[in-house]
C-alpha cells in the first residue's frame, strides 16, 4: 500500500519569508509522480508543481521549489517570498502509473501573516 | 493548463431526492476521471475512479448503488447521489487525467451538496 504522510498540521510564516512543508511518502513502485497541490479558501485544489521519481533534478515553478530526496522518500516543499495569496491547505500527493491513482496526505495548513 | 469544470457549484435537496454532479473536462481528453469527497479541513477522500466507456471502480465502503457514476465520454462524467440523505451533505470534488500530462490530476472546483 502507497502511503503519505505530512507531519505538520498547521503552520505559519510572515510575508516575505521563506517556508518548508514535509512531505514523506513510501511506496514500492519504482515508477512513480509526486505532486503538491495548494487548497485556497475557495476549495479549489491547485497544482503547485510536479516531480517526476526518475529525475534527480528537482523541480522549481517560479517561488516554489522542492527537495527531492528519493533514497529518503522525502518530498518536501519550499515556498520563497511568501504572499498572503499563499494561504491554503497545501496537499503532499504520490501517484503510481500503476495504480492509476492518487494517495494523498492529510494536509498542510499554511498561514502567511502580514 | 488543463480546465475541468464541475456543475452545479451549489445543490441544496431535499431528503430522498436524487442529484445529479456533472463533470466536464474542457480542453484535454480525460482518460480517466475521478471522484473525491471532503470534510472540512480534511483530506481528500477518493469514492470512486472511472475511465471512459468502462464501469467505475469505486473504493471499499463506497455504496456503488448510492453514488452512481458514468464516464459516458472522454470528457464528461456525472456524479448521481441518490435517495440523499443529511448525511450526504458534504464538498465533492472531480478530477480528470489526460495523455500527455504526466500522471498529473486536474480539479474541478467542487460541489458543495446540502441535503434538508
Amino acid at each position: 500500500a502507497q502511503t503519505v504522510t505530512q507531519s505538520q498540521p498547521e503552520m505559519s510564516v510572515q510575508e516575505a519569508e521563506t517556508v518548508t512543508l514535509s512531505c514523506t511518502y513510501d511506496t514500492s513502485e519504482n515508477n512513480y509522480y509526486l505532486f503538491w497541490y495548494k487548497q485556497p479558501p475557495s476549495r479549489q485544489m491547485i497544482l503547485v508543481i510536479r516531480q517526476e521519481a526518475y529525475k534527480q533534478q528537482n523541480a522549481t515553478e517560479n517561488r516554489f521549489s522542492v527537495n527531492f530526496q528519493k533514497a529518503a522518500k522525502s518530498f518536501s516543499l519550499k515556498i520563497s517570498d511568501s504572499q498572503l495569496g499563499d494561504t491554503a491547505m497545501y496537499f503532499c500527493a504520490c501517484d503510481n502509473t500503476n495504480a492509476g491513482k492518487s494517495t494523498f496526505g492529510d494536509g498542510t495548513t499554511l498561514t502567511v501573516k502580514p | 493548463g488543463a480546465v475541468v469544470s464541475q456543475h452545479p457549484s451549489w445543490v441544496i435537496c431535499k431528503s430522498g431526492t436524487s442529484v445529479k454532479i456533472e463533470c466536464r473536462s474542457l480542453d484535454f481528453q480525460a482518460t480517466t476521471m475521478f471522484w473525491y469527497r471532503q470534510f472540512p479541513k480534511q483530506s481528500l477522500m477518493l469514492m470512486a475512479t472511472s475511465n471512459e466507456g468502462s464501469k467505475a471502480t469505486y473504493e471499499q465502503g463506497v455504496e456503488k448503488d448510492k453514488f452512481l457514476i458514468n464516464h459516458a465520454s472522454l470528457t464528461l462524467s456525472t456524479l448521481t447521489v441518490t435517495s440523499a440523505h443529511p448525511e450526504d451533505s458534504s464538498f465533492y470534488i472531480c478530477s480528470a487525467k489526460g495523455q500527455g500530462h504526466l500522471e498529473t490530476q486536474y480539479f474541478g472546483p467542487g460541489t458543495r451538496l446540502l441535503v434538508l
